[in-house]
């Protein structure tokens, strides 16, 4: 079964760094591109970047860029967001998601989401 | 940037009737337009069911349906299962970055 498993939620203080995962199995996982979107509380989805994992070559949206990075463990099958210093306005469900290119690369497997609270 | 604009905010129904969600793009594009649909439930992660603007995912049922092309598109639900209850977004990557998502459309029971 293709799956992406997050990690679990996340508690944190303003300044503070953070780095949350996204473990990818059941497919070539240097084959597809990682994508990052961010949900914000009673939001919609915001596309944040991708990685493609075989050479790491990476796609921000100019939003994010500066703010997050994202970075894959290909002998570990894992991908990677982190930040070095959080924001309040950080807080929001992360989700990863894979890009098919058999479908026009759409999103077609996500990951359950990782909460993110970031509070003094 | 392509921003995408979904209407109606929100869609009050019943079981067993039609749903049609629109999503109209703020400008169109030469050649292919790669939209995709997905949809939310409370509580979890989206789901892909229309690509390329009029494919059904692997697995969805078939009374989802996309349609359309240049600046306006359409999701239609034929015959709303209680299941289907749900946020729906589109999605376009063609003129990227930024990839854009729309602000959805909650399809609520009436």
């Amino acid at each position: 079964e293709v799956q992406l498993v997050q990690s679990g939620a996340e508690v944190k203080k303003p300044g503070e760094s953070l780095k949350i995962s996204c473990k990818a199995s059941g497919y070539s996982f240097t084959g597809s591109w990682i994508a990052w979107v961010r949900q914000m509380p009673g939001k919609g989805l915001e596309w944040m970047g991708f990685i493609y994992p075989s050479d790491s070559d990476i796609r921000y949206n100019p939003s994010f860029q500066g703010q997050v990075t994202t970075s894959v463990d290909k002998s570990l099958n894992i991908a990677y967001l982190q930040w070095t210093r959080l924001r309040t306005s950080d807080t929001a469900i992360y989700y990863c998601a894979r890009l098919n290119k058999e479908l026009s690369f759409a999103f077609d497997v996500w990951g359950q989401g990782t909460m993110v609270t970031v509070s003094s | 940037e392509i921003v995408l604009t979904q209407s109606p905010a929100t869609l009050s129904l019943s079981p067993g009737e039609r749903a049609t969600l629109s999503c109209r793009a703020s400008q169109s594009v030469s050649g292919k337009f790669y939209l995709a649909w997905y949809q939310q439930k409370a509580g979890q992660a989206p789901r892909l069911l229309i690509y390329d603007a009029s494919n059904r995912a692997p697995g969805v049922p078939a009374r989802f349906s996309g349609s359309g092309s240049g600046t306006d598109f359409t999701l239609t639900i034929s015959s709303l299962e209680p299941e289907d209850f749900a946020v729906y977004y589109c999605q376009q990557r063609n003129n990227w970055p930024p990839l854009t998502f729309g602000g959805g459309t909650k399809v609520e029971l009436k």
